[in-house]
């Protein structure tokens, strides 16, 4: 069973492009979570909604636009990226929207910005 | 402030070796809660155990056990007789309840190897 989805797995884009990563989850959680993975980092939480609303933002750039129409999905719409942004980017869901609880993962999207 | 802190960069072990996995935490508050994920090549972060700072009991899951000792603030690791399979990297997170608002606190992982 895969309770949480991302696509696409990989993604190559130029620093100019707009595409958007999609994740979803089959878990019926209320929260859901977007975290950047680079190399020999610790996973960075970037943005948590609970129950639809956006309910932490930790700094992040601009460049990255997060949108949550509905609790079992989670969108992150990526612009004029820096090569720097070359992340995995994990996609997490949880029951709690108190985070006491353990959260799900997806497979992640390898994204590579040239 | 809350941290999380995994000396331990990788790990390498022979098949059938026991092999422990440490965990030092730092948090003020009283209630928090432990975390460990396994990180397999395939990307996917898997759920391991949950503990709440109010449970100090020790649990085992098979060949999984973990050791949590508030006195030394550490959640230890430990997998017996390692398998090829328990290669990954492994992450010990801290949940604490003034951390802000669902704030997850992540080691840096531990890559464990377990070679054949």
């Amino acid at each position: 069973e895969t309770g949480v989805t991302q696509t696409p797995r990989h993604l190559v884009m130029g620093m100019t492009n707009k595409k958007s990563l999609k994740c979803e989850q089959h878990l019926g959680h209320n929260a859901m979570y977007w975290y950047k993975q680079s190399a020999k980092k610790p996973l960075e939480l970037m943005f948590v909604y609970s129950l639809e609303e956006r309910v932490e933002n930790n700094s992040v750039p601009s460049r990255f636009s997060p949108e949550c129409p509905n609790s079992s999905h989670l969108f992150l719409h990526l612009h004029t990226l820096q090569p720097e942004d070359s992340a995995l980017y994990l996609c997490a869901s949880s029951q709690d929207p108190q985070g006491a609880y353990e959260q799900y993962f997806g497979p992640g999207t390898r994204l590579t910005v040239t | 402030a809350q941290k999380v802190t995994q000396a331990q960069t990788e790990i390498s072990v022979v098949e059938k070796e026991d092999v422990t996995l440490d965990c030092v935490y730092e948090t003020r508050d009283t209630t928090y809660y432990l975390f460990w994920y396994k990180q397999p090549p395939s990307g996917e972060l898997v759920f391991l155990i949950r503990r709440n700072s109010f449970d100090e009991q020790n649990e085992i899951s098979g060949r999984y056990s973990w050791n949590f000792q508030k006195s030394t603030s550490s959640f230890n690791f430990t997998i017996t007789a390692s398998q090829v399979v328990d290669s990954a990297v492994y992450f010990c997170a801290l949940r604490a309840h003034s951390g802000g608002y669902q704030k997850v606190t992540f080691g840096t992982g531990t890559k464990l190897q377990v070679i054949p």
